[in-house]
């Protein structure tokens, strides 16, 4: 089975720019869910998404949003980027709706450079 | 108090040994706690994940979960220089839906 795929890999930016990324989840995973990770503030939950509705959201400013299809495929969104966007974004799908034993699965993650 | 509490190393061991790694949560009411592995330059890849009191063991790697004390650790028996990465432990809090809270990782190396 496939795993969780990100693209693109590599995305450099300008400050003020908007940036869109792409996350397909594993086949048959409904839950996406989407992190940033830097030095200095580790991994940090933006929000979640299934069945189409965000489910959960992070503690970040609203020039980030995302959405997702029908397909389960997640895209995130962050506007007028700021030299403190630079990360690593990182995708995880999960299989389960909701409970206690879900297992989340990272993709490779998109690493956002903003000059 | 942060949420999850994990030491950064990095924590040095001799190829063989057993690594042990730490990880002290607050949310009581934490249901599922996870283990992921860093490469650097990678994303983190599940390894571990453990729901009830005691220990999970699965080839090398042993998880134990103390829900009283709000603490979750991980071996790592015969410890090879490839276990050389960073160790985020992660925990699914009592709100809805699927948000993982990680804590800063730990740095393990593993010397030949």
């Amino acid at each position: 089975k496939a795993g969780v795929t990100q693209t693109p890999r590599y995305l450099i930016k300008t400050r003020g720019q908007q940036v869109t990324l792409s996350c397909s989840p594993i086949s048959g995973h409904r839950s996406v869910s989407w992190y940033q990770q830097t030095p200095g503030q580790g991994l940090q939950f933006l929000f979640e998404y299934f069945s189409e509705t965000q489910r959960n959201k992070g503690n970040f400013p609203g020039r980030f949003s995302g959405r997702q299809f029908s397909n389960s495929r997640s895209e995130m969104n962050v506007s007028t980027l700021e030299l403190g966007d630079s990360a690593l974004y990182l995708c995880a799908s999960s299989s389960l709706s909701s409970g206690s034993y879900n297992e989340q699965f990272f993709g490779p993650g998109t690493r956002l450079t903003v000059l | 108090q942060k949420e999850v509490e994990q030491n950064s190393g990095p924590l040095s061991v001799p190829e063989g040994a057993i690594a042990s790694l730490n990880c002290t949560y607050s949310d009581r009411g934490s249901q599922s706690f996870f283990w992921y592995r860093q490469y650097s330059g990678k994303s983190p890849e599940l390894i571990m994940s453990i729901y009830s009191n005691g220990d999970k063991e699965d080839g090398r790697f042993t998880a134990q979960l103390n829900k009283a004390s709000q603490y979750v650790s991980l071996l790592i028996r015969d410890s090879q220089p490839s276990d050389s990465a960073t160790y985020l432990c992660a925990f699914k809090g009592t709100g809805g839906g699927n948000k993982l809270t990680f804590g800063t990782g730990t740095q393990l190396k593993v010397e030949l």
